[in-house]
């Protein structure tokens, strides 16, 4: 079975302050793995994928099969970056994705 | 490029009755997801529809089930409601039905049983 963990509800920093959005996961082969972003208003929407090994709005991600973790990061957020984020995981040669319950992540000014 | 829409947005139905989702999927994308979301949770995978085929399905029962038309728009039809069916339900479309495309989400239909 696949399982994703996101320990923390909510996080809150001050602007310029380091992000890191905890993600764990659990399954025994070789998963995909992503972030979702919905800003308020907004709908749900990639923000990024572990195998594109990008950086998007100043956030990365890196895939840690040896603690199964897949953090988000961001060295300085920005009031922008306000909004409720779910990490993503499909096991391999499925379709059905596995979401976290999500954090909310609130940037003080 | 039209994105992916979602009717109705709201909707109150009472338990035992029986509701249909409609969702349609962005220009040029075959394939669509539903999920459901129940407050203060992720989205949970209930089916996926590829080119008018189920292709993958969730840990939901078979009272839950699904259509997609040739025009890849797609229904979502829950029978015999139950108070725990109450919650956001998403719909997503992407190019193709591999678990790697990006989906595109809609904004949800808001389901409330009584």
């Amino acid at each position: 079975a696949q399982r994703v963990t996101q320990p923390e509800k909510l996080l809150s920093v001050f602007k310029g302050a380091p992000v890191e959005l905890k993600c764990n996961y659990s399954y025994s082969g070789s998963p995909e793995l992503f972030w979702y972003v919905q800003y308020s208003r907004q709908r749900l929407q990639l923000l990024l994928r572990h195998i594109s090994r990008e950086s998007i709005k100043g956030f990365t991600a890196d895939l840690n099969k040896g603690e199964t973790s897949f953090h988000l990061k961001k060295p300085f957020a920005q009031e922008e970056d306000s909004a409720m984020y779910y990490c993503a995981l499909i096991g391999g040669g499925s379709y059905i994705p596995t979401f976290g319950r999500g954090t909310s992540l609130i940037v003080h000014p | 490029e039209t994105g992916v829409t979602q009717s109705p947005t709201h909707l109150i139905k009472t338990r035992g009755q029986q509701v249909t989702l409609r969702c349609s999927s962005q220009s040029g994308h075959n394939t669509v997801s539903w999920y459901q979301q129940a407050l203060g949770q992720g989205p949970q995978f209930i089916f996926q529809y590829y080119r008018e085929e189920e292709n993958g399905r969730g840990n939901f029962p078979p009272r839950f089930s699904g259509l997609q038309f040739p025009n890849y728009s797609s229904e979502l039809n829950v029978n015999a409601l139950e108070l725990d069916d109450s919650a956001l339900y998403l719909c997503a479309s992407s190019l193709a039905g591999g678990p790697g495309e990006t989906q595109y989400f809609g904004p949800g239909t808001r389901l409330l049983v009584l």
